[in-house]
């Protein structure tokens, strides 16, 4: 299986600051043939279920705010929060989707510091 | 608008069976792999099976192979996950996830709000 790790597993920001969430895989998800990371992001609010940000590493999903970004290839990769607002503290989540079992990173808890 | 609705989630012993249900909505049912993750109680995510968009691909986390069985009814719009000889161990906030394309393969991009699955004598 794919072991996804991150860092840190808790995250204070102030408000307006910016939020950099790490995510490291034991193998690459890089598939070569088509150059695609096959690594998504999700946020789970306190009491939700989980939300889609990012997929394909980083390209952003329709609706979502574009403070958030994603970035890195085959093995390290990050999301970050620009400017962090009231509605950001979450627990935000990787997962890589290259083989299976697709797993999740522990997650990262965000909060107002 | 997409909604997936679980429901079937409830108490029950260890080595009993239940089997969840997820209504589906807003979308063609028939063309999306479909997926089961579940998250116990303070902890993170874990994906459990995926079945392809027509139902002749099914995949299993380790942890349940042998164990749980994955369906569809693209008639009703509708996904299960049979689950037998339930351990204290998959008491968990059972999630269905829609897939973004046919092929099991893909990450979500809608969940439902979940239903509890406590195993508990």
């Amino acid at each position: 299986d794919i072991v996804m790790t991150q860092s840190p597993d808790s995250l204070a920001v102030s408000l307006g600051e910016r939020a950099t969430i790490n995510c490291k895989s034991s193998q690459s998800v890089l598939y070569s043939s088509n150059n695609k990371n096959y690594l998504a992001w999700y946020q789970q609010r306190p009491g939700q279920p989980p939300n889609l940000l990012i997929y394909w590493a980083s390209t952003r999903e329709s609706g979502v705010p574009d403070r958030f970004s994603g970035s890195g290839s085959g093995t390290d990769f990050s999301l970050t929060i620009s400017s962090l607002q009231a509605e950001d503290v979450a627990v935000y989540y990787c997962q890589q989707y290259f083989t299976t079992p697709r797993t999740f990173g522990q997650g990262t808890k965000v909060e107002i510091k | 608008e997409v909604q997936l609705l679980e429901s079937g989630g409830g108490l029950v012993q260890p080595g009993g069976s239940l089997r969840l249900s997820c209504a589906a909505s807003g979308f063609t049912f028939s063309s999306y792999a479909m997926s089961w993750v579940r998250q116990a109680p303070g902890k993170g995510l874990q994906w459990v099976s995926g079945i392809s968009s027509s139902g002749e691909s099914t995949d299993y986390a380790d942890s349940v192979k042998g164990r749980f069985t994955i369906s569809r009814d693209n008639s009703k719009n509708t996904l299960y996950l049979q689950m037998n000889s339930l351990r204290a161990e998959d008491t968990a906030v059972y999630y269905c996830a829609k897939g973004r394309g046919g092929e099991i393969k893909y990450y979500f991009d809608y969940w439902g709000q979940g239903t509890l699955v406590t195993v508990s004598s």
